[in-house]
């Protein structure tokens, strides 16, 4: 059971915008900020989006991040065949003496 | 560039300890504002974070795994590793290592399957 909770699977169609919720508590995102990942196939994850809406250099702006409360989400517009991976969204957690916890993953699926 | 590759065995025995080094290459493992850090993922599962270390030897763990895990950092070498001890088949997985900033792992190992099996 993960600490942060995703949908398990989400899909769309090319060019459609879709987004993935990611719900927490106050402990972790109602009081850090949000970070994304993005694991294709057979491969490790990299990271998509940082402090909440931050994108490293080299992600597309198609991908956008968000946060209220004690939730966030990834959007992706413009949605690709190429974009058909695993999702994650992970923040800090500050009870226990503080640690990263991570959401259980999002499938996303390109039809 | 940075990068950073694990390396240990691929198979280890139930009631024993699992050992990994991370060897960072690309830059230095003593930066400030970097903590360096272990995840896992189990086959067709999730990820979960081990725990990571800050060069002059401070740790954060995962509370969940904090009774069977230690990691430690040589400056010397660049490198840093993980020991979890007591392990059990539900400790086989994919485990990466990788650079965290703030809370964020910005780089990744490309990661070792570990299995636990007799």
């Amino acid at each position: 059971q993960s600490v942060l909770t995703q949908p398990p699977s989400a899909s769309g169609t090319p060019g459609q915008r879709v987004t993935i919720s990611c719900s927490g508590s106050s402990s972790n995102i109602g009081s850090n900020t949000v970070n994304w990942y993005q694991q294709l196939p057979g491969t490790a994850p990299k990271l998509l989006i940082y402090s909440n809406n931050q994108r490293p250099s080299g992600v597309p702006d198609r991908f956008s991040g968000s946060k209220s409360g004690t939730s966030a989400s990834l959007a992706i517009s413009g949605l690709q065949s190429e974009d058909e991976a695993d999702y994650y969204c992970a923040a800090w957690d500050d009870s226990l003496n503080g640690h990263v916890v991570f959401g259980g993953g999002t499938k996303l699926t390109v039809l | 560039q940075l990068q950073l590759q694990e390396s240990g065995p691929g198979l280890v025995k139930p009631s024993e300890t699992l050992s990994l080094t991370c060897t960072v290459s690309g830059g230095s493992i003593s930066s400030s504002s970097y903590y360096w850090g272990w995840i896992r993922q189990p086959p067709g599962k999730g990820l979960e974070w081990i725990g990571s270390i800050y060069y002059s030897g401070s740790t954060y763990y995962n509370p969940s795994l904090k009774s069977r895990v230690t990691i430690s950092v040589d400056t010397s070498k660049n490198q840093f590793s993980l020991k979890l001890s007591s392990v059990t088949a539900a400790d086989t997985a994919v485990y990466y290592c990788a650079r965290r900033y703030l809370a964020a792992a910005v780089n990744w190992g490309q990661g070792t399957l570990v299995t636990v099996s007799s």
